[in-house]
């Protein structure tokens, strides 16, 4: 299936770990997004690459970070896990700038829930 | 920054019609967009208006009035698969595809 696919889908770990969420679409597009959702559901963009380099790093602990081994890959690093961490990471991925009308729409991945004890 | 600003809750009865209302104060237009969200998924995409007026695809339109700042997303002939959340995203003008999203509004469909 064409899409953007996420792992894992839970995550459930301790303070002070270090995990990483991976991010891969296979639709051709050549942006891709990590999101944070917290418990108010507000959708909040934390960093986006294009063609693998670093276009949007919003103000996000330095304990995150992206890396993007090609443009069809997106994998989240978060050290030293906080409590205040616990949200749904959300991937997403948008057509290339040329596509016209259809390159502003973003599609997201299916999340990952993490939830730091 | 951006500021945008949409109600938290909106319940209607299956087959009536809802307007969800959204206004936006950002650095920057390059397009407004609507997105439906159900509980445990993740969000998709309902549309895009960047110039003003309405666009219509099927039982869902989108309006813009760039001047005021302003969009609606209209659902009509209400289903019971339509109780989710509706987020509201504006594209800034810095060219770099951000989009930043209001708190979402819940649609409750009641029976």
């Amino acid at each position: 299936d064409t899409a953007v696919s996420q792992t894992p889908k839970y995550l459930v770990t301790q303070m002070g770990n270090d995990k990483s969420i991976k991010c891969e679409q296979n639709l051709g597009h050549d942006t891709m997004y990590w999101y944070k959702q917290d418990s108010k559901k507000f959708l909040k963009i934390m960093f986006s690459y294009n063609n693998k380099e670093l276009i949007i790093n919003e103000t996000v602990p330095n304990r995150f970070s992206p890396k993007s081994p090609d443009k069809a890959h997106l994998n989240l690093h978060i050290n030293s896990l906080e409590l205040g961490d616990s949200a749904v990471y959300f991937c997403a991925s948008s057509p290339p700038r040329t596509s016209g009308r259809s390159s502003y729409e973003q599609y997201f991945g299916p999340g990952t829930r993490l939830t730091v004890t | 920054g951006q500021n945008i600003d949409q109600p938290t809750e909106m319940t209607a009865t299956e087959g009536a019609i809802v307007q969800i209302n959204c206004t936006y104060q950002t650095s920057g237009f390059n397009g407004l967009f609507w997105y439906q969200q159900h509980a445990g998924e993740a969000p998709t995409f309902l549309s895009y208006n960047v110039l003003d007026g309405l666009e219509e695809k099927g039982r869902f339109s989108s309006f813009l009035s760039r001047s005021k700042g302003y969009s609606y997303l209209l659902l009509k002939e209400l289903q019971m698969k339509d109780s989710a959340s509706y987020l509201c995203a504006v594209r800034g003008g810095t060219g770099d595809y951000k989009l930043s999203f209001g708190a979402g509004t819940t649609v409750t469909v009641r029976a």
